[in-house]
């Protein structure tokens, strides 16, 4: 599986988007982006994934880059509940069963500000 | 619909002791998996199933074994627990390859 790189942590103000990068410089053609968030270590939440287009969902925006290395979440309007480890993970599609499983990161803790 | 139901959500054993965690989906989902997520780690996977009947490791397996006789239950047993086990525990299903994975709220372990 690709290995993905985001930063250790980041602040956002209240009200303002929350831009949340990632590199996967060695992602292949069948790995999918995704995205999920764990809030004060409750089980992780999905919020989203695509390919290689950008995707949006009510809960965010991902932005994928042409060449596919890297990515950007995106949440539009980031609330205090919003503050969690996000995390950005390849997965690879299809094939044997091994490959459902989702390899984690220590992702970003993302806080978002009063 | 309850999603992925996880029990006990907290347990302490002894060294030696063993146990069994629960995990139930009532999603008709094929596949489930248990993740265990060390303090201040990602999740890493211990077992995974594809149905009913099949398991398989996943990248942490030693000292516990899996079993999948229903679709909806896929209980994790801890055979002689140790102090390393101390971690928490997630459960997750899916539909099917390609499918969201949905985790359960978890289940907190100590080994004392």
């Amino acid at each position: 599986d690709a290995k993905t790189t985001q930063p250790t942590s980041m602040d956002c103000a209240e009200g303002r988007a929350a831009n949340l990068p990632c590199n996967h410089s060695t992602i292949s053609g069948n790995e999918y982006v995704y995205w999920y968030r764990q809030i004060h270590s409750q089980g992780p939440q999905y919020i989203i994934h695509g390919l290689k287009n950008n995707e949006t969902n009510e809960m965010a925006s991902l932005i994928i880059t042409e060449d596919r290395k890297s990515s950007t979440l995106i949440l539009p309007h980031a609330t205090l509940r919003d503050t969690a480890v996000y995390y950005c993970i390849v997965r690879k599609l299809g094939g044997q069963g091994g490959s459902e499983k989702l390899v984690f990161g220590k992702g970003t803790k993302l806080t978002v500000n009063p | 619909n309850a999603g992925v139901t996880q029990t006990p959500k907290f347990q302490v054993l002894k060294t030696g002791q063993s146990m069994t965690l629960q995990c139930a989906q009532d999603m008709n989902h094929e596949y489930m998996s248990w993740y265990r997520q060390d303090p201040g780690m990602g999740l890493r996977l211990i077992h995974y199933s594809v149905g009913a009947g099949i398991t398989d490791q996943g990248e942490v397996p030693n000292g516990y074994n899996v079993s999948r006789s229903t679709t909806e239950d896929f209980p994790l047993r801890l055979l002689s627990a140790a102090p390393s086990q101390t971690s928490v525990y997630f459960c997750a299903s899916n539909e099917g390859s390609g499918n969201t994975i949905y985790f359960g709220e978890g289940s907190w372990l100590t080994v004392v």
